[in-house]
């Protein structure tokens, strides 16, 4: 099925700990997000790409790193996890065309104690 | 700046009424995009609505339909005839162009629903 697909759905790490959100989709869209989302709390920009060798930061990148190497992958990299990186991450795609809503994976629960 | 802003953290409404949910927005851009997202508690983000500056009508999208009012730099969510699954947390959002021409969505904070019977 075409769409959005993250990986893990649930992760534990311990502090200083490093890991990879994976995020993949099908539909060849050159748009993608990675979002965050604190208890409670709206959704903030983390990085963003517009094609296969284009990223650029979001709001709140520190502590973060992407590539996007091909145009149907985008993981995140948590380099040295702090518990403030607590919070579910959402991975979004969309086409090129203005009006194009942002299509949403199902997101990814990660807890740093 | 450019910013969403949402006021209501709660709203509540009996089944099978309206409720209108509110949404104003900050942008100097003579081109933006407004966006409704709903967040069940299963935690997906599911489009419901989308607005463009340049639209002379309203969105409308089933029971869901935007209320857009440019002058005020309003764009609120008004969701007819209520049902208990509508029970969610909403967000209103802007599309907003940043550097190189590209562009992103920033969110408000989001207004939780509760639809009671």
């Amino acid at each position: 099925n075409a769409g959005v697909t993250q990986t893990p759905k649930f992760r534990i790490l311990k502090i200083g700990q490093s890991m990879t959100l994976q995020c993949a989709q099908d539909m060849n869209h050159n748009y993608m997000y990675w979002y965050r989302q604190d208890p409670g709390m709206g959704l903030k920009l983390i990085y963003y790409s517009v094609g296969a060798g284009i990223t650029d930061k979001g709001e709140v990148p520190n502590g973060y790193n992407v590539s996007r190497s091909t145009t149907e992958d985008f993981p995140l990299r948590l380099e040295l996890a702090a518990p403030s990186q607590t919070s579910v991450y959402f991975c979004a795609s969309r086409t090129d065309r203005v009006s194009e809503k942002l299509l949403f994976g199902s997101g990814t629960q990660l807890s740093v104690l | 700046a450019q910013k969403i802003t949402q006021t209501q953290p709660g709203m509540f409404v009996q089944e099978k009424e309206a409720v209108t949910l509110d949404c104003t927005y900050d942008t100097s851009d003579p081109s933006y995009g407004l966006f409704w997202y709903k967040q069940p508690s299963s935690g997906e983000m599911i489009f419901l609505i989308y607005q463009g500056s340049y639209d002379q009508q309203n969105a409308t999208e089933g029971r869901y339909s935007l209320n857009f009012q440019k002058a005020r730099k309003s764009a609120n969510l008004v969701i007819s005839a209520s049902q208990l699954g509508d029970s969610a947390m909403y967000f209103c959002a802007m599309r907003v162009v940043i550097s190189g021409g590209y562009n992103k969505l920033i969110f408000g904070a989001g207004t939780r629903l509760a639809v009671h019977p």
